[in-house]
């Protein structure tokens, strides 16, 4: 059972917009602890989307947008294409636990 | 150009140990916190342990405090993992990440290691 809750799926058709919702409580997200999203595909490594709320690393397409508000975040991909299909996680801090915790992850699918 | 590169995954038996090693190159290793995150077989990411920049503080999740060791040597761009009493819930793959902070604390995970796996078996 993950701190972060996130949907275990979304899909949607190539050039739709699809957003991921993290939800955590007020020792994290709500503690003003920042989100950070990662995308995985199987095999390898995470890869960083979104840092520190809203920012792209470089090279990061910017059709993928983060949010957040409350207790809560969002990770958006516009522009739905078929390389985006992947695992994506959310990660922030639990004041807490003191430690890092993530999401369970959301499986994106291209339809 | 940042790599992490983990060895010393392995086969190992309930109770048995195991070191992981984790060495950098393409940043300043000496001012940032490093972090493992192991990967359950087809399940989520989960936060192990994270070590401050000069060594000196480290942190630990609930599943692994007083079972698992972290450290580092500065002088040779490295960090390690120590894993004693090992279950066969532990059984992951073991990520090495670097988040660009002196001090552990919410900051993002900006490379990964390709990941070591380690099987424990009853």
């Amino acid at each position: 059972q993950s701190v972060l809750t996130q949907p275990p799926s979304v899909s949607g058709s190539p050039g739709q917009r699809v957003t991921i919702s993290c939800t955590g409580s007020n020792s994290n997200i709500g503690a003003g602890y920042d989100v950070h999203w990662y995308k995985q595909v199987p095999g390898r490594a995470p890869k960083l989307l979104i840092a520190g709320n809203t920012f792209r690393p470089s090279g990061v397409p910017d059709r993928f947008s983060g949010s957040k508000s409350d207790t809560s975040a969002s990770l958006a991909i516009a522009g739905l294409q078929a390389e985006d299909e992947a695992e994506y996680y959310c990660q922030s801090y639990d004041g807490n636990l003191r430690g890092s915790i993530f999401g369970g992850g959301t499986k994106v699918t291209v339809l | 150009e940042v790599q992490l590169l983990e060895s010393g995954g392995d086969f190992v038996q309930t109770g048995e140990s195991l070191r992981l090693s984790c060495t950098a190159s393409g940043f300043t290793f000496t001012s940032h916190v490093l972090s493992w995150v192991r990967q359950l077989p087809g399940k989520g990411l989960e936060w192990v342990s994270a070590i401050n920049a000069d060594g000196r503080n480290t942190y630990y999740a609930d599943s692994v405090k007083g079972r698992f060791t972290i450290s580092r040597d500065n002088s040779k761009n490295a960090v390690y993992l120590l894993m004693n009493s090992l279950r066969v819930e532990d059984t992951a793959v073991y990520f090495c990440a670097y988040m660009p902070l002196y001090y552990y604390g919410s900051g993002s995970y900006n490379y990964w290691g390709q990941g070591a796996l380690v099987t424990v078996s009853s």
